[in-house]
């Protein structure tokens, strides 16, 4: 089975400009998840979806990151505008429920550079 | 509101020695703890998990994690370690309902021929 997929999977912009990066979670998973990775801050949870609806958005930095999840197998998260300290690995993550609710699969993640 | 700790950036240990990674915890009501490792370019893995029962946790590569509750500690543990097991580890924290999940800062693993 494929595991979650993230595209792009490295994108260089300049700041101003739009930047949308795409999730395809695991097939039956009923939550995702969408974090950042920088090293002075480390692993931050940005926002996460349960069954398509957004739970808890306190991550997402400010008003230039959305993120949607139309369906169970698509989600994005746009930054519009973009600035340079925006540059970092997102990644993004899906969750079955059940009896291993919890556990995270992670994709390969977005390096985002803005320049 | 729920926060891990993970206080040592670095653990440096001998290939056949004894590795301890340090990770302490604060949630309300019974936690979901989580170990996971990231190699160099990649997502993160899972490597265990404790929600209840035993206190000490098994997992993937011959990895194990002590919950006690008393000190709200799950540190990872492995009774020898292998030059491939250096990586960058995270320890995550779940509340009641593991819904949300919050990840430590990580420590970097380095195991040394």
């Amino acid at each position: 089975d494929a595991g979650v997929i993230q595209s792009p999977r490295h994108e260089v912009t300049e700041m101003g400009q739009e930047v949308t990066l795409r999730c395809k979670p695991i097939s039956g998973h009923n939550s995702l998840f969408w974090y950042r990775q920088t090293m002075m801050r480390g692993l931050e949870l940005l926002i996460y979806f349960n069954n398509n609806v957004p739970i808890d958005d306190s991550g997402m930095p400010e008003d230039r990151f959305s993120a949607k999840m139309p369906n169970a197998s698509f989600s994005t998260l746009k930054i519009q505008p973009s600035e340079p300290r925006d540059s970092a690995v997102y990644f993004c993550a899906s969750s079955p429920g059940g009896g291993r609710k919890g556990e995270l699969f992670f994709g390969e993640g977005s390096r985002l550079t803005v320049l | 509101a729920q926060s891990v700790a993970q206080p040592e950036d670095q653990v440096n240990v001998a290939e056949g020695n004894p590795l301890t990674v340090k990770c302490t915890y604060s949630v309300s009501g019974n936690p979901y703890l989580f170990w996971y490792v990231q190699y160099p370019n990649r997502g993160l893995q899972f490597l265990l998990k404790y929600i209840t029962g035993d206190n000490l946790v098994k997992g993937s590569y011959g990895f194990e994690a002590e919950f006690n509750k008393s000190q709200t500690s799950f540190h990872l543990k492995k009774p020898s370690a292998l030059v491939s097991d250096s990586a960058l580890y995270f320890c995550a924290v779940g509340g009641s309902s593991a819904s949300k999940i919050i990840f430590g800062s990580g420590t970097r693993l380095s195991i040394r021929p």
